[in-house]
């Protein structure tokens, strides 16, 4: 499993609060990934980094932040959730650069109501 | 920008027969990965097999072998002598091989819902 984890593994909240999921990882890999989940559209990148305080957006960025203050942690933080951010959310990581492959945390199913 | 199409919403097979998932996909570059993803119903993301698109052999490990068909941008998956732990959602993905710029980025299709019959 790469040694990934994500917290919480289940989250339900209220339209218009914060929310953040965290990713950690324990082989200080430097790429990782945080994707979402959505029937009918498979698996979309939201943001990633490629080191610490290195990020970029994904294709789904709009209403999401990421920060990354040190290696093993990748935080991804709803700043006022919306029905729409309902979803699964998965953190990756990525071995190395060249061939190497990516490897998904066992994802966090977040519920807005 | 790449896209990634399964157009096979649901698939069914026999245990023990064989199936293929389809996926196509939509790209300018010429070096690029394209990926077989597993997601069983416990949610976890398992690399099924993967393709580099300079090969032309197509790759296979154990039960499971892809047709790559560069030139039609095709990457069907085969599943050989289905069991019932193959049962699962299977997204096929592509990442370019552009190097420090790409990033490892991975563009999924919708996927496709395997049935495995007894």
């Amino acid at each position: 499993d790469a040694g990934i984890t994500q917290s919480p593994r289940h989250k339900v909240t209220e339209t218009g609060t914060p929310v953040t999921l965290r990713c950690h990882q324990t082989e200080n890999h430097r790429y990782m990934y945080w994707y979402r989940q959505d029937p009918g559209h498979g698996l979309r990148l939201i943001h990633y980094s490629y080191g610490v305080k290195d990020t970029d957006k994904g294709e789904v960025s709009d209403g999401y932040s990421v920060s990354r203050s040190k290696t093993e942690d990748f935080l991804l933080t709803l700043e006022s959730a919306t029905s729409s951010q309902t979803s699964v959310y998965f953190c990756a990581i990525r071995t190395g650069t060249g061939d190497s492959e990516q490897y998904f945390g066992p994802g966090t199913r977040l519920t807005v109501t | 920008a790449q896209t990634v199409t399964q157009s096979q919403p649901e698939m069914s097979v026999q245990e023990a027969e064989t199936v293929t998932l389809s996926c196509t996909y939509d790209t300018s570059e010429s070096d690029y990965y394209l990926f077989w993803y597993k997601q069983p119903p416990s949610r976890q993301m398992i690399l099924v097999i993967r393709q580099e698109a300079y090969k032309q052999q197509n790759a296979t490990e154990n039960r499971f072998s892809v047709n790559f068909q560069k030139a039609a941008k095709s990457f069907s998956l085969k599943i050989s002598d289905s069991q019932l732990g193959d049962a699962a959602m299977y997204f096929c993905a592509y990442r370019s091989d552009g190097g420090g710029t790409s990033y490892g980025k991975l563009t999924f299709g919708q996927g496709t819902i395997l049935t495995v019959h007894p």
